[in-house]
């Protein structure tokens, strides 16, 4: 089983959609859980740290099962500037500060 | 906005050369970082770096690879002997200030070193 996996995409939805992206991590161990962008041939950047009791920052909601081992992230009236690659990802259980988990990411296009 | 730097932005080499990736990490951080991404893979963690050692390194970190930070601003990635297999984009990242030693989990990326190695 892969240690954090996503859905690939592409997901193509039209400006003003609601999207979800799923991601599931095999080690029960991780503590911390983000959601990082990442734009075409760039860096990652994150987006959103990802709490228990779910979180929300604008448009962008986080929800986070530990007992399924789960981690959501919904967005609400998507923009084009929304289109990129969205990346589910856990610290590394035992692992050194800054010992990220990255999934390969789910890729959104967001159109006209 | 105070960023991570880094240098080249893209560098092709022979296989069996020696490479430097060369990072400016934010001045006030404390944390180093340095992941690779092979083109359509994921981020891959290599090794991290913290009060002039290495803290971690994963499996991909080997003896070919080796990190310096040889004054108070640079962060170095060496590679001895480049292989074909060695072709990514290498990130730098840190985090952590001075008065912040918590893991927030957020890393400040770079732009990333393209590595191409024919």
């Amino acid at each position: 089983r892969k240690e954090v996996e996503q859905d690939p995409g592409p997901f193509n939805v039209p400006e003003g959609a609601t999207v979800a992206f799923n991601c599931t991590y095999s080690n029960s161990a991780s503590q911390s859980f983000f959601w990082y962008r990442q734009d075409c041939r760039k860096e990652p950047k994150l987006l959103m740290s990802v709490y228990s009791s779910g979180n929300e920052d604008g448009r962008f909601t986080a929800q986070l099962n530990r007992a399924s081992q789960y981690i959501s992230l919904l967005i609400r009236d998507s923009k084009l500037s929304d289109s990129a690659t969205y990346l589910c990802v856990v610290n590394k259980p035992g692992g050194s500060q800054g010992n990220l988990i990255f999934g390969k990411g789910t890729k959104l296009s967001v159109k006209p | 906005e105070p960023e991570v730097t880094q240098t080249p932005s893209h560098q092709v080499t022979q296989m069996g050369q020696e490479v430097i990736l060369r990072c400016v990490p934010i001045s006030n951080h404390l944390y180093f970082y340095w992941y690779r991404q092979i083109l359509g893979q994921k981020v891959e963690f290599l090794v991290s770096f913290y009060n002039n050692e290495i803290s971690e390194k994963s499996e991909i970190f080997d003896d070919q690879f080796s990190v310096e930070r040889p004054d108070g601003s640079n962060f170095t990635l060496k590679i001895r002997s480049t292989k074909l297999e060695d072709s990514a984009m290498y990130f730098c990242a840190s985090t952590g200030g001075l008065l912040v030693v918590t893991n927030t989990g957020e890393l400040f990326f770079g732009e990333g070193s393209r590595l191409t190695v024919l």
